[in-house]
């Protein structure tokens, strides 16, 4: 399978902090994209990132991808109460997306 | 319009009804998705239509019924369901079936059978 693995599964921190969260996944991918569900919600888009590209940011977000380690990471910058939601790093080699397990934050004020 | 619908929101039936999702968008996406989410766990993947054309299907039991009317509707027909079948479900869209394109999502529809 080459759905990916995000650590940790669960991230607690107060409001203003940074958020850090990681992606692993197994096979070469041509991307790596990320999604935030608010809980019981639909996905919301953040950021897709190509396999060539190292670094993307998008506002308060900055995504790594090293393809050497097969890993990703998403930064999240001062971060508000509004962020609290699951993270989702999705794969794919060809379509369709694999989800990995996702990253539940929670953003205390 | 930048969103994807979904009704109902909610939803409750028995094992022997018959009952349909529905999912809608106009943002001239060609590609469309159905994904069930179980508690605590990610979307998972059951059918995706490409040109109201269907292109894959994850092994997903026949008690689902995927339809494409038009390339702006998208239907989940259920019959004889089971209760481990309750799930929030998920439709998304994209400009094509690529991976290089981002997906939107619907709010999905809270299914509970009894």
């Amino acid at each position: 399978s080459q759905q990916g693995e995000e650590d940790p599964q669960a991230l607690s921190i107060q409001e203003g902090e940074n958020a850090t969260m990681n992606c692993s996944y197994k096979t070469s991918i041509n991307n790596l994209q990320w999604y935030r569900q608010n809980s019981g919600r639909g996905l919301v888009h953040l950021i897709l990132i190509r396999s060539n590209e190292r670094e993307k940011h998008s506002g308060r977000l900055r995504v790594t991808l090293d393809t050497s380690k097969k890993s990703s990471s998403l930064l999240i910058t001062a971060s508000r109460a509004a962020d609290t939601a699951s993270y989702f790093c999705a794969t794919d080699r060809k379509t369709p997306l694999v989800f990995g397990k996702g990253t539940r934050l929670s953003v205390i004020a | 319009d930048t969103e994807v619908t979904q009704t109902p929101k909610h939803l409750v039936m028995g094992m022997t009804n018959k009952k349909s999702l529905k999912c809608e968008q106009h943002m001239g996406h060609r590609a469309m998705y159905w994904y069930k989410q179980k508690a605590k766990k990610p979307p998972e993947l059951m059918f995706v239509y490409s040109y109201e054309k269907l292109s894959i299907n994850e092994s997903v039991p026949s008690r689902f019924s995927p339809e494409c009317p038009n390339s702006s509707l998208l239907n989940l027909h259920l019959h004889a369901l089971q209760p481990e079948d309750s799930a929030l479900y998920l439709c998304a869209s994209s400009f094509r079936d690529s991976p290089y394109n981002e997906q939107f999502f619907g709010p999905g529809t809270r299914l509970t059978v009894l």
